[in-house]
């Protein structure tokens, strides 16, 4: 069974305090992992596609990485606009490869304090 | 929201009743998807779309039903409302390549 774990659950950073978020994953056919912000009362905002062990994609103060069995979302002088729950995602092949479905882990809340 | 739009935004409705949501995109994209978001569990996927009237289940279809009559709708019917299926719904859409999904704003239901 495809299985995502996020970590920590809740995360609080005073303003300039880098850290990173863990997402660690077990699936078969691995297609894409993904990173997505939500902010309260909102959809998920896409962010980031990984593909491949070793890449790495950068935006901003976020910087996401890859590896067999995990990813690392690495924010680097976050402000208090940066705090969101961020959500990971491995993408799987499903039903012959008609659609593709995302399988998402329960998130990290960030905090960001001024 | 990457041109998609969710109907009602907010509902409360009663056990036993049934509910239907609405997504619509003006992307002119293949896939559309809709998920349900809980505490502890994440997004979920309920059904899915791969064109006008191609549906195929999720995770989570019990209690739920959907149609496409048209590229950009797409619908997700609770036919009998139950406590259990108080949640906010997400709907998504993606492009032929299949890649990245975009998602709406979100519907949050309530059932009492």
């Amino acid at each position: 069974e495809d299985q995502v774990t996020q970590s920590p659950e809740a995360l609080r950073l005073q303003e300039g305090e880098s850290s990173s978020l863990n997402c660690s994953y077990t699936v078969s056919g691995l297609r894409g992992l993904f990173w997505y912000r939500q902010d309260p009362g909102k959809g998920p905002e896409f962010l980031f596609t990984l593909y491949s062990a070793g890449e790495e994609k950068e935006k901003e103060r976020l910087k996401a990485t890859l590896t067999k069995k995990e990813s690392f979302l690495h924010i680097t002088a976050p402000k208090p606009e940066d705090s969101a729950t961020y959500l990971c995602a491995v993408q799987v092949i499903i039903s012959s490869g008609s659609a593709r479905q995302l399988t998402f882990g329960s998130g990290t809340q960030l905090t960001v304090l001024p | 929201d990457a041109g998609i739009t969710q109907s009602p935004r907010h509902k409360v409705t009663e056990t036993g009743t049934p509910v239907t949501l609405r997504c619509h995109q003006t992307e002119n994209h293949r896939y559309m998807y809709w998920y349900r978001q809980d505490p502890g569990h994440g997004l979920r996927l309920i059904h899915y779309s791969y064109g006008v009237k191609d549906t195929d289940k999720g995770e989570v279809s019990d209690g739920y039903s959907v149609s496409r009559s048209k590229t950009e709708d797409f619908l997700l019917t609770l036919e009998s409302a139950t406590s259990s299926q108080t949640s906010v719904y997400f709907c998504a859409i993606s492009d032929a390549t299949r890649e990245t999904q975009y998602f709406g704003p979100g519907t949050r239901l309530l059932v009492l």
